[in-house]
């Protein structure tokens, strides 16, 4: 089983939809997580952490879940410009610093 | 501007040709970490630095070597590059976990081909 798992893409979806991202990971110790979005060829830039409370910037909102240990992304309204690959990130934190990207998900957004 | 800076952009080489990938980080971030990206394996990890003169391995680090002999700079070594090491190389940094930093920043990565 991989560390960090994502849903298989890609995801294609109109604009204005709402879309969900989920993303589970194996290592119960992880303390930090968050998302990143990479466009074609460029660098993975940094969406939002995942806070335990769930957080929300704008139209994106993160969740995790630790019992079940899942973390989640979801996009509304979406736009054109969200189209890219979104990475699920998760870091031990304190005491390792060896960090586990999942493979990524693909969202293509349409006219 | 806070950066994260590789160079270069884009090499060809030839397998064996000993070559060093430079990363640089003004933002005085004590984690630094490699990268390679391929397609459907996602990125994967080859060293991390967790400070000055500290290093260690990450999941692919065979073939690569790494010195953090000051803060900001993480050079990735490949001595005798082969084709298997063709692929999309990123370097990181982020600051100490807890802080609200502790995410990576990261370089605009080197597109690397050994034929």
């Amino acid at each position: 089983r991989k560390e960090v798992e994502q849903d298989p893409g890609p995801f294609n979806v109109p604009e204005g939809a709402t879309v969900a991202f989920n993303c589970t990971y194996s290592n119960s110790a992880s303390q930090s997580f968050f998302w990143y979005r990479q466009d074609c060829r460029k660098e993975p830039k940094l969406l939002m952490s995942v806070y335990s409370s769930g957080n929300e910037d704008g139209r994106f909102t993160a969740q995790l879940n630790r019992a079940s240990q899942y973390i989640s992304l979801l996009i509304r309204d979406s736009k054109l410009s969200d189209s890219a690959t979104y990475l699920c990130v998760v870091r031990p934190g304190t005491g390792g610093f060896k960090t586990i990207f999942g493979a990524g998900t693909r969202l293509f957004v349409k006219a | 501007e806070a950066q994260v800076t590789q160079n270069p952009r884009y090499l060809i080489t030839v397998t064996g040709k000993k070559l060093t990938v430079t990363c640089s980080q003004n933002m005085n971030h004590e984690y630094m970490s490699w990268y390679r990206q391929d397609p459907g394996l996602g990125l994967r990890q080859i060293y991390y630095s967790m400070n000055v003169e500290v290093t260690d391995k990450g999941d692919v680090p065979e073939g690569y070597k790494v010195s953090r002999k000051e803060k900001r700079n993480f050079p990735l070594i490949l001595e005798s590059p082969s084709p298997n090491q063709t692929s999309l190389y990123f370097c990181a940094s982020s600051g100490t976990p807890g802080l609200s930093n502790y995410g990576y920043t990261f370089g605009s990565g080197t597109r690397l081909t050994v034929v």
